[in-house]
């Protein structure tokens, strides 16, 4: 069974920094690409950041870039999210995501999201 | 503001038949296939149909998905009360938007 579990969420001051983690388990973890997807409290859903498989070809949504650093362990089966200068509006739930795609069609989708784990960005 | 439209909320009875819209343009859903996942009361997001017409396995047929130019839609026929939940559509995105974009999401309440 593809599982995955998010941890290092939790209460920072504006300005400070927090590194997620992601533990994947039941698939080829090298083989695909990951995401970084957040959920403000009462809001929808936003993506974040990309990675893919080999740790090449990484993705940041405008509202993180320069701010957060997405990185992968393959040898751990494990993504990170490292994120610096955080903010009030960083404040959310952040999931990670398998992606999953059909090369030769090249579509591509999220299956399956870990449980989140919850941000705080507040003094 | 979300890069693809929906609307906030919708309803339906037990049995009735209920259609979720998503409105992109020709960077998202105009070129690249259409995903929803449905959101159940406090947990994460599970994908309901992807490739725009597609179920996983699991997912009941009374899902389906559908696209045309850019925009795409979810129906959900035969309504059931766990269908109560947040769906969202999403789509890879060509321009500097993405690579990833969500519409905003639609709360669909069952009365």
């Amino acid at each position: 069974e593809v599982q995955l579990l998010e941890s290092g969420g939790g209460l920072v001051q504006p300005g400070g920094s927090l590194r997620l983690s992601c533990a994947a388990s039941g698939f080829t973890f090298s083989n695909y690409a990951m995401s970084w997807v957040r959920q403000a409290p009462g809001k929808g859903l936003e993506w974040v950041s990309t990675i893919g498989g080999s740790g090449g070809g990484k993705y940041y949504a405008d509202s993180v870039r320069g701010r957060f650093t997405i990185s992968r362990d393959n040898s751990k089966n494990t993504l990170y999210l490292q994120m610096n200068s955080l903010r009030a509006e960083d404040t959310a739930v952040y999931y990670c995501a398998k992606e999953n795609i059909v090369v030769v069609t090249g579509n591509n989708w999220f299956d399956p999201w870990g449980q989140g784990t919850l941000v705080t960005v507040s003094s | 503001q979300s890069v693809l439209t929906q609307p906030p909320s919708a309803s339906g009875t037990p049995g009735q038949r209920v259609t979720i819209f998503c409105s992109g343009s020709s960077s998202n859903i105009g070129s690249n296939t259409v995903n929803w996942y449905q959101q159940l009361p406090g947990t994460a997001p599970k994908l309901l149909i992807h490739s725009n017409n597609q179920r996983p396995s699991g997912v009941p047929d009374r899902f389906s998905g559908s696209k045309s130019g850019t925009s795409a839609s979810l129906a959900i026929s035969g309504l059931q009360s766990e269908d109560e939940a947040d769906y969202y559509c999403a789509a890879w995105d060509d321009s500097l938007n993405g690579p990833w974009v969500f519409g905003g999401g639609t709360k669909l309440t069952v009365l």
